[in-house]
């Protein structure tokens, strides 16, 4: 089992939908879980982190955790085309960050 | 002026060539990474330094050497350089200072192409 699944997409929803992204990890040691976004051809930008279970939300953003179940994920409420991206999933383990290998997202107007 | 700055952003070069990627930093953060990004395989961790005098292996580490020149700065060097090592490469930083587990901000990357 990899360490960081994700569904590499594309995903694809509508302007103005909900976008839900999922994460699997190995590691059930893990204490911290982060979603960056990355657009083509640019450096990852951290959009969330989440340490407890539960949700935390900001803004059209919500990550969630469920440590029993290993998974994580993020949602974006009112998608809109400038959330057109890749989004990465990591989690630390020993002190490093390991990656998902992402989902692509497509919002279309 | 850019927290994470990676130098130069792109170098096209030759097979065999030895090729220094520079990254600098003005967050303060003690910890400095390096990784390279291929298209389907994600990010990888080459090396990492968690402060001046530690250095460590990543995960794909042959054919590449770091040096750690200060707490701000961070070389990669590709000794003799080949096509496979043609990647989108990444610095990134992260703080210990008050919790281990702290996210990592990324540089904006550069681009690296070996004919």
């Amino acid at each position: 089992q990899k360490e960081v699944e994700q569904n590499s997409g594309p995903l694809s929803v509508p302007e103005g939908a909900i976008a839900s992204l999922n994460c699997t990890y190995s590691d059930r040691g893990s204490q911290s879980f982060f979603w960056y976004r990355q657009y083509s051809g640019k450096s990852p930008e951290l959009i969330m982190f989440i340490y407890s279970n539960g949700d935390k939300e900001d803004g059209r953003f919500t990550a969630q955790l469920n440590k029993a179940s290993q998974y994580v994920s993020l949602l974006i409420r009112d998608s809109q085309p400038s959330d057109s991206a890749t989004y990465l999933c990591a989690v630390i383990k020993s002190e490093k960050l390991v990656f998902g290998k992402g989902t692509k997202l497509t919002v279309n107007p | 002026d850019a927290d994470v700055t990676q130098t130069p952003r792109n170098r096209i070069t030759k097979t065999g060539k030895r090729i220094m990627l520079e990254c600098s930093q003005t967050k303060g953060h003690d910890r400095m990474y390096w990784y390279r990004q291929d298209p389907g395989l994600g990010l990888r961790l080459i090396y990492y330094s968690f402060d001046v005098k530690d250095i460590n292996k990543g995960e794909i580490s042959d054919g590449y050497s770091v040096s750690r020149q200060a707490q701000a700065k961070f070389s990669l060097s590709l000794e003799s350089a080949i096509p496979n090592q043609t990647a989108l490469y990444f610095c990134a930083t992260s703080d210990s200072s008050f919790y281990s587990n702290q996210p990592q901000h990324f540089g904006d990357g550069t681009r690296l192409s070996i004919l």
